[in-house]
């Protein structure tokens, strides 16, 4: 398995622009996770999924980010308009109630 | 305002020696207590778990400490090896599958 699969690896991208994330979760994983990574907050959750579904989006910081999933082997993350302040590590994770899997993160860059 | 608390952002200890990375929490009706490790530009993984019905849980060098009077617990590496040295996050599960993480702790293991 090539585990939980997330894109792009970086991305820069200057205020006011759409941007999304994507991740492809482990196959037979039933629960999707996106978490932000900040030295400020460390790693906090934004949303998960269970079998496709939003199950708590009450970490989304603002109404500029959403999230979807419209099929089992993928997600998306998107953030319009960005801002500076969303620049961090952004972590998909999935599980299948055994333990966690995470990806290798997207870090996303606002200028 | 967090839940698990990790007050040390970084951690020096000599190859050889013993470390000892602490986790404060908030929630008492947290069941499980999680430790997650991170190298640079990888997605955190798991390392130890311990129930709150225990209060050690042993894997080889590593040992989590649950002191549940104190809503306290704490990771030992003994002995540190230089590839211990990551970014160490403490978790909590407070539901079925979602998990709360701390800042993280940054662990240097000097030759």
């Amino acid at each position: 398995d090539a585990g939980v699969i997330q894109s792009p690896r970086h991305e820069v991208t200057e205020m006011g622009q759409e941007v999304t994330l994507r991740c492809k979760p482990i196959s037979g994983h039933d629960y999707l996770f996106w978490y932000r990574q900040t030295m400020m907050r460390g790693l906090e959750l934004l949303i998960y999924f269970n079998n496709n579904v939003p199950i708590d989006d009450s970490g989304m910081p603002e109404d500029r980010f959403s999230a979807k999933m419209p099929n089992a082997s993928f997600s998306t993350l998107k953030i319009q308009p960005s801002e500076p302040r969303d620049s961090a590590v952004y972590f998909c994770a999935s599980s299948n109630r055994v333990g966690y899997t995470f990806g290798s993160g997207t870090r996303l860059t606002v200028v | 305002d967090q839940q698990v608390k990790q007050n040390s952002p970084s951690l020096s200890v000599q190859e050889g020696r013993i470390s000892i990375l602490n986790c404060d929490y908030t929630n008492s009706m947290f069941d499980y207590f999680l430790w997650y490790k991170k190298y640079p530009a990888e997605g955190p993984t798991f390392l130890i778990s311990i129930s709150s019905i225990k209060d050690k849980n042993e894997d080889g060098r590593f040992t989590v400490f649950l002191n549940k009077s104190a809503k306290h617990l704490s990771l030992h590496i003994v002995p540190s090896q230089p590839g211990d040295s990551a970014v160490y996050f403490c978790a909590a599960n407070v539901e079925d599958d979602k998990i709360i993480f701390g800042k993280g702790t940054r662990l240097h293991i000097l030759p």
